[in-house]
């Protein structure tokens, strides 16, 4: 079947560290992937997407290139701020089109 | 600021009330859907609406009870809840069920006591 897997948090970071959350998945066919953000007290915002193998997605400073030979999906950010405090979800659709999410990574960055 | 409205924000209520949770879009999305999200877990499906049909239950219990007036509009009407139903309830559109990403709103907080 078709699963996320993200690594567990919480991540706690110093504000300017640098960010990697880990995510691999298993699915059949050729998946899209996504990175999706939520910040306390609000749904879900789509933070970028990647479509098909080697493709990079970006946004916001945060980065995530789509390895279909590693099935990985990391999420890396250069210089983290506290802003940037919110749990972030690994997800992907296949050809049914229903979104699988991982079980998400609590974020906190401190000043 | 989403493009997914839902009301009301919070909602308290007890197991033998009737209440209605809105989520209203106007982006032309023909897709919508119902979430439920318990605190630090993701995300779970519960419905999909396509061209205000339902095309998906993901085997809710029938005390949950979905609408779609029309294609800007869904309603989850709500009766004989339990307390372990509160969560935020979160709605969603797409371009098409298998087109597009999801736009979600901000949810519907749900205590039942």
């Amino acid at each position: 079947g078709n699963s996320v897997t993200q690594m567990e948090g919480p991540v706690t970071l110093s504000e300017e560290a640098f960010l990697t959350i880990n995510c691999t998945y298993t699915a059949t066919g050729y998946p899209s992937l996504f990175w999706y953000v939520q910040y306390p007290g609000e749904g879900l915002q789509l933070l970028l997407k990647a479509t098909k193998a080697d493709d990079k997605g970006s946004n916001k400073g945060f980065e995530a290139t789509y390895r279909k030979e590693t099935t990985s999906f990391h999420l890396e950010k250069g210089s983290v701020q506290v802003s940037d405090s919110a749990v972030y979800f690994c997800a992907l659709t296949n050809q049914g089109g229903k979104l699988i999410f991982g079980q998400g990574t609590e974020l906190s960055v401190k000043p | 600021d989403t493009e997914v409205t839902q009301t009301p924000k919070h909602l308290v209520m007890g197991m033998t009330n009737k209440k209605s949770l809105k989520c209203e879009q106007h982006m032309g999305h023909r897709a919508m859907y119902w979430y439920k999200q318990k605190a630090k877990k993701p995300p779970e499906l519960m419905f999909v609406y396509s061209y205000e049909k339902l095309s998906i239950n993901e085997s809710v219990p029938s005390r949950f009870s979905p609408e779609c007036p029309n294609s800007s509009l869904l309603n989850l009407h709500l009766h004989a809840l339990q307390p372990e139903d509160s969560a935020l309830y979160l709605c969603a559109s797409s371009q098409g069920v298998q087109v597009g990403t999801l736009h979600f709103g901000n949810g519907t907080r749900l205590t039942v006591t």
